[in-house]
């Protein structure tokens, strides 16, 4: 069974530290998503790339986040500096074009101390 | 206001319930309408599309009204595994084309 995979599963760092996480979709996906979940804000869209081409990342602060994709087989998101608001449960996702259902990865949840 | 609005909850029922949500959106560029469920702890999975004309599987029914621009969920005969949080997503086929989530409803089936 496909499976969307993420990596670490849990991050605990101080504020100021990079922090990276990592998601490989199911093979053949095209399109990748990030999302950070919260209690107060719910699940909130950070970045997607279809075809590993980034398409929006207006939900994403630009001075301290990254995402990228230097291949088919893996994104990553970055923080850097990171900060105690950053900490929640990061999502990847992936998709065959952006009408299929989104298939989830388990998360890395984040604690920024 | 958020573009995908839901009741939070929690929906406390007891087993053998029907129980019903609501979700407005506010973008009429809204063009796909899902339900996702997420347990405790555990990532979203697609629950079921919500069409047009309204669609069942088994215990649940999804409903559409764009004129209202809103989306309804209801589950028949409430099991305790249908204790979740149901998000309500929709998607605009112009501009952002990703998914937009609600922040949730938890329900919690009770014995």
């Amino acid at each position: 069974d496909a499976r969307v995979t993420q990596t670490p599963r849990h991050k605990v760092t101080e504020m100021g530290q990079e922090v990276t996480m990592r998601c490989q979709p199911i093979l053949g996906h095209n399109t990748v998503f990030w999302y950070r979940q919260t209690m107060m804000q719910g699940l909130e869209l950070l970045a997607y790339f279809r075809n590993r081409a980034p398409l929006d990342d207006s939900g994403m602060p630009k001075d301290r986040f990254s995402a990228e994709m230097p291949d088919a087989t893996l994104a990553t998101l970055k923080i850097q500096p990171s900060e105690p608001r950053d900490s929640a449960v990061y999502f990847c996702a992936s998709g065959l074009q952006e009408q299929s259902p989104l298939h989830f990865g388990n998360g890395t949840r984040l604690t920024v101390t | 206001r958020k573009e995908v609005e839901q009741d939070p909850g929690p929906f406390n029922v007891p087993e053998g319930a029907t129980v019903a949500f609501n979700c407005t959106y506010s973008n009429s560029a809204s063009q796909s309408f899902f339900w996702y469920r997420q347990d405790c702890r555990k990532e979203p999975k697609l629950l079921m599309s919500v069409y047009s004309s309204g669609n069942e599987d088994g215990r649940f029914t999804a409903q559409l009204n764009r004129a209202s621009q809103y989306i309804s969920l209801l589950i028949r005969d409430s099991k305790l595994s249908d204790s979740a949080t149901y998000l309500c997503v929709v998607k605009r086929d112009t501009g952002r084309r990703a998914l937009t989530f609600g922040s949730g409803t938890r329900l919690q089936v009770q014995p």
